[in-house]
């Protein structure tokens, strides 16, 4: 099936810095999307992109739909203790199969 | 909203014994629901998804008569881990979704997860 690579893997980051994490696939997808997850919790969907070089903002977050349409990136700015958890992209295409990516584990020292 | 929830969200059970998770869509229709394992440190892993008043469709490898999947009405699923054994122990998240375009509204959102112990 479709993959999903996702880097990095984690992230040690200090208080205030931006972050900056991607996808990429070799297949095409007609939907990305960006979850967080909190330990012991479900993931929460912070981004959903549905067109190619579109550019979304939540706040803090800015995602991009990649023009090629195989990449996504979710970049944080200003980084905060409470933005500590496991970062996931989802790619789904047109036969309405989501993938997720590996995750990305971010850790803020404050 | 799009709020999903769990019950039970912890659970110990004896081997052998048989488990049932429900999923609820509080505030709004699922069409779709999606039933999804998560070991320690990985990915979520699709086990099977289901249709309101269709049966599931299972992800393979994922044995469909240990995994009951019940998606009775549109707000309700239900996952029934039968003849229990320590290896599924496991996080059980699950996840639902309305019927709907591109948008944020009809995306899938999850519930808060179900941590399963076998013992």
């Amino acid at each position: 099936g479709q993959q999903l690579n996702q880097s990095p893997q984690s992230m040690f980051i200090q208080e205030g810095e931006d972050v900056s994490m991607n996808c990429t696939s070799s297949s095409i997808f007609n939907t990305w999307l960006w979850y967080k997850q909190d330990p012991g919790e479900g993931p929460v969907l912070l981004i959903a992109l549905y067109k190619a070089g579109e550019l979304t903002s939540n706040g803090r977050l800015t995602a991009q739909f990649g023009i090629t349409r195989k990449d996504s990136f979710l970049n944080i700015s200003a980084s905060i203790p409470s933005d500590v958890g496991i970062y996931f992209c989802a790619g789904r295409n047109n036969n309405n199969d989501m993938r997720f990516g590996a995750g990305t584990r971010l850790t803020v020292k404050p | 909203g799009a709020v999903v929830s769990q019950h039970p969200s912890r659970v110990i059970c004896k081997s052998g014994t048989s488990v049932k998770i429900e999923c609820r869509s509080l505030d709004f229709q699922a069409t779709t629901m999606f039933w999804y394992r998560q070991f320690p440190k990985q990915s979520l892993m699709l086990m099977a998804t289901s249709n309101e008043g269709s049966k599931a469709t299972y992800e393979q490898g994922v044995e469909k008569d240990k995994f009951l999947i019940n998606h009775a009405s549109l707000t309700l699923s239900t996952l029934t881990v039968t003849s229990a054994h320590p290896e599924d122990s496991s996080f059980y998240i699950c996840s639902a979704r309305r019927r709907g375009g591109l948008s944020l509204s009809s995306e899938q959102y999850f519930g808060p997860g179900t941590r399963l112990t076998v013992t």
